[in-house]
């Protein structure tokens, strides 16, 4: 338990769907990311929040959508998605942008089909 | 650029010692990260290193050459439970915040 909770934690989804990954965190962090985890590839940030504001979009394309409510809560809209986004999304929280030690989710594993 | 690499699968014996090694090349180098994923599982923290040398920490030892951008992570006494993916992640500084860029991973296999 690493205080990160994420989402369904597995997700079939066709690529016509709309659907959302959520994330929330109990670590009264400020800091919130998404990372896409693909099968032998580095781990890739998607997005990265502070104090609930967006201050990167790592060239994410437009049918990922995050959103950020508050410091405790992030999801991931998906829409029109590709075959070759299926991968495991990570979310992860750090106390301060950039603080040394992030803490991740278990993940959600999405498949597209 | 940014480049992190790190041998994609290793294989030990239960009992014994194994070195997996990384290389990176970043241009605001702020700490280098060790983490352990076990399959379906979160990553989660093993080890940080800023400043050159050994950080030991029980049966797992980082080490860190910022002049030569290469990092080891030494696991000792070789448990079958080790059997995990070990990521190698550097902290660069870059647009005025920290960001962690990952290896793609070396998937570690102990054998009895």
């Amino acid at each position: 338990e690493t205080g990160v909770t994420q989402t369904p934690r597995h997700l079939v989804m066709g690529m016509t769907n709309k659907k959302s990954l959520k994330c929330e965190q109990h670590l009264g962090h400020n800091a919130m990311y998404w990372y896409k985890q693909s099968a032998k590839k580095p781990l890739e940030l998607m997005f990265v929040y502070n104090f609930k504001e967006q201050t990167e979009n790592n060239s994410v394309p437009s049918r990922f959508s995050p959103e950020c409510p508050n410091s405790s809560h992030l999801f991931l809209h998906l829409h029109t998605l590709q075959p070759e986004d299926s991968a495991l999304y990570l979310c992860a929280s750090s106390p301060t942008l950039g603080e040394n030690t992030i803490y991740f989710g278990e993940g959600s594993w999405l498949t597209v089909v | 650029g940014q480049n992190i690499d790190q041998p994609t699968e290793m294989t030990a014996t239960e009992g014994a010692i194994v070195q997996i090694n990384c290389t990176y090349q970043t241009s605001g180098f702020n700490g280098l990260f060790w983490y352990q994923q076990h399959a379906g599982e979160a990553p989660t923290f093993l080890s940080y290193n800023v400043l050159d040398g050994l950080e030991e920490k029980g049966r797992f030892s980082s080490f860190l050459s910022r002049s030569k951008g290469y990092s080891y992570l030494l696991l000792k006494e070789l448990q079958m439970k080790d059997s995990a993916s070990y990521l190698c992640a550097v902290r660069d500084l870059k647009g005025g915040y920290n960001k962690l860029i990952f290896g793609a991973g070396t998937r570690l296999a102990v054998h009895p």
